[in-house]
């Protein structure tokens, strides 16, 4: 089955650049979605198609996906993104249709 | 503004059944595929199962496949999701989400409902 690797965990400064990446098999040839989940809510999409942003999410949000990783990058990081973190593929040979990665907690110092 | 409701959750104990529903608006239901992901506490999220906008494709993970039915009432716009055979290990919370397309197969999840919490115990 098909698998999405993310790091448990990354941690950055207010105002720096966080980086949360998603590894799987040539993962370039498919469409990332990205969601944001904070403590007790629901997730929130922040960037469907590898880049694009949905409206209402701030410019700060934006993805690429290449080869075996896609990455989604948050820029001038601010205490209210603190959140965990998940990427999505769709993979017709899975056994789950639809594959999450295991989420990162964004942590700001 | 679309809106999506889940309800039906609660305490079962093994073996047992629940039917969640999920209430949709402020869009044309029928037009859209629907999913259901679920959270067990602590975890990430776990894919559940899709429909497509007409109810004829239905697709599950392997996980629940033969023990839980998606289904939907466009008339009613309103997505069901029937969970036979409980098991401990499907305590979770139970998201519905919408797919931006009419056929499941691609897509983003986006809203999400507040979802719906499922625990399965004696």
């Amino acid at each position: 089955s098909y698998v999405l690797t993310q790091p448990p965990s990354v941690s950055v400064a207010p105002g720096q650049t966080a980086r949360i990446t998603c590894g799987g098999n040539n993962i370039g040839s498919k469409s990332v979605h990205w969601y944001q989940q904070k403590p007790g809510q629901a997730p929130v999409l922040v960037v469907y198609d590898d880049s694009d942003r949905p409206s209402g999410i701030p410019e700060r949000f934006s993805g690429s996906n290449s080869g075996n990783t896609a990455t989604l990058t948050i820029s001038r990081v601010e205490a209210g993104d603190e959140a965990d973190y998940y990427c999505q593929v769709w993979d017709s040979s899975s056994d789950h249709f639809v594959v999450f990665g295991g989420g990162t907690k964004l942590t700001v110092l | 503004e679309v809106q999506l409701l889940e309800s039906g959750g609660g305490l079962v104990q093994p073996g047992g059944s629940l039917r969640l529903s999920c209430a949709a608006s402020g869009f044309t239901f029928s037009s859209y595929a629907m999913s259901w992901v679920r959270q067990a506490p602590g975890k990430g999220l776990e894919w559940v199962s899709a429909i497509s906008g007409s109810g004829g494709s239905t697709y599950y993970a392997d996980s629940v496949k033969g023990r839980f039915t998606i289904s939907r009432d466009n008339s009613k716009n309103t997505l069901y999701l029937q969970m036979n055979s409980l098991r401990a290990e499907d305590t979770a919370v139970y998201y519905c989400a919408n797919l931006p397309i009419a056929v499941a197969g691609t897509g983003w999840f986006d809203p999400w409902g507040q979802g719906t919490l499922v625990t399965v115990s004696s």
